[in-house]
């Protein structure tokens, strides 16, 4: 198990560009989460998935965010249109949902994709 | 809504202090409390958790206690070391979901 991997590491571009990010989850995790996170702050939540369904995409910042997760393994985050705003660290996490299994729950986070919008 | 709200840093200490990072909590529902650890240039790690009122999370010397009557979830060490050097988030989870961090708490232990 090599835990929960994100490619790009790092990403430079410029305004207006569109950018796309991916996270490999470990691979018997069924749920999979984005956050961002802000210098000087904790990560806040912007989506999750469960297998291939995103349960909650109400949280995602702007229409410009979209994420995706089409086999139910590995999930994209794209940003359209960047501004410097995005500029921040994009994080990803797992976590194997078994039957309200609260006592086993917990989120494996990923390194993260730290943006920066020129 | 769900929030958390942990003590403001920096923190500095000597090695062997003791240490308190206060949060508290505010949530509907009955919500898992996490404290997790951020040490320079790695990613977010689960350091201790509690599931239920009055459970004790404890991991590396760290201890943290679910108060319900007070909504806190206080993370404590006896002696610390200069590797627990070190940003320390408080989190909430009700039902599985999104995860509300607190802003972090960074600790730094001087030898």
């Amino acid at each position: 198990d090599t835990g929960v991997s994100q490619d790009p590491r790092h990403k430079i571009t410029k305004r207006g560009q569109n950018v796309t990010f991916r996270c490999d989850p470990i691979s018997e995790h069924n749920r999979l989460y984005w956050y961002r996170q802000t210098l000087g702050q904790g990560p806040e939540f912007l989506t999750y998935f469960q297998n291939e369904a995103q349960l909650e995409k109400s949280r995602l910042l702007s229409d410009r965010f979209s994420a995706e997760r089409p086999k139910g393994s590995f999930s994209t985050l794209e940003i359209q249109r960047t501004e410097q705003g995005d500029s921040a660290m994009y994080l990803c996490a797992s976590s194997l949902e078994a039957d309200r299994d609260y006592l086993n729950y917990e989120q494996y986070f990923g390194p993260g994709t730290r943006l920066t919008v020129t | 809504g769900n929030s958390v709200t942990q003590m403001e840093g920096p923190v500095t200490l000597s090695e062997e202090a003791f240490l308190t990072i206060n949060c508290t909590y505010t949530a509907t529902g009955y919500p898992s409390l996490f404290w997790y650890v951020q040490y320079p240039g790695e990613g977010l790690q689960l350091l201790l958790k509690a599931t239920k009122a009055d459970d004790k999370g404890s991991n590396k010397g760290f201890e943290a206690t679910y108060r319900k009557e007070t909504t806190s979830f206080h993370l404590e060490k006896g002696s610390v070391q200069v590797s627990d050097s070190a940003v320390y988030f408080c989190a909430l989870s009700v039902n599985n979901n999104d995860m509300r961090f607190g802003a972090g708490t960074r600790l730094t232990v001087k030898p």
